[in-house]
């Protein structure tokens, strides 16, 4: 009955690498976010998605691409993967009927660049 | 853009004790506050949210928060502390649909 659920919960690879990271929700929610936590635990959101279309794409780079193939679920992948991406990526759903709703997070995927 | 600001890094509080955790917003208008935890190893939970009316807001394991517009303040109280409140607490401002986070209070509980 999980709700927000991501796939791996931890990635450990080489720098150069290219890797995705899943997610999928089961509350009906119709908008998506990916946020990432850095090593001092500051959160800050990376993109977001509603009804598979890009809203929000916070200055990030373009090495780091989603993909939303249908509402409930939004991929990261991430191409020539660098130290400074080490990091814990958090997966989140809302509804987007307004401000007020809050958002629900995944267990995170804990990513170590080698 | 609205933001947060958490000015303690690091609480420890005895079990038992009472807990406040300090969270103070920017912006004009009514904002939409929020405040998580995050369990170590753990992905964040809500634990109450405040976007109008009755400004008390109760919410799950026992906390509550105040919403004060006068002092931009949406602090964070338990009365109290479980060992198992022990973790990492976020206020947060929903910023057009994007949640801007403050930079968190560890909390420390000791026996």
């Amino acid at each position: 009955d999980t709700a927000v659920s991501q796939t791996p919960k931890y990635l450990v690879t080489q720098m150069g690498n290219d890797k995705s990271i899943k997610c999928e929700q089961n509350l009906g929610h119709d908008t998506m976010y990916w946020y990432k936590q850095d090593s001092k635990k500051f959160l800050k959101i990376m993109f977001s998605y509603n009804n598979k279309e890009l809203i929000i794409n916070e200055t990030v780079p373009n090495r780091f691409s989603p993909k939303s193939p249908d509402k409930a679920h939004l991929n990261l992948h991430i191409n020539s993967l660098e130290l400074g991406d080490s990091a814990v990526y958090f997966c989140a759903s809302s509804h987007r009927t307004g401000s007020n709703q809050p958002q629900h997070f995944g267990d995170g995927t804990r990513l170590s660049i080698l | 853009a609205q933001s947060v600001t958490q000015p303690d890094i690091h609480i420890t509080v005895s079990e038992g004790a009472s807990l406040e955790l300090r969270c103070n917003y920017s912006y004009g208008a009514t904002p939409y506050l929020f405040w998580y935890v995050q369990s170590p190893g753990q992905g964040l939970q809500l634990l109450l949210k405040y976007f109008s009316g009755d400004t008390l807001v109760q919410g799950i394991k026992g906390f509550e928060a105040e919403f004060k517009r006068s002092q931009s303040s949406f602090n964070l109280r338990k009365p109290s502390v479980h060992w198992s409140d022990a973790a990492e607490y976020f206020c947060a401002v929903n910023n057009d649909y994007k949640l801007s986070f403050g930079a968190g209070t560890t909390v420390t509980v000791r026996a």
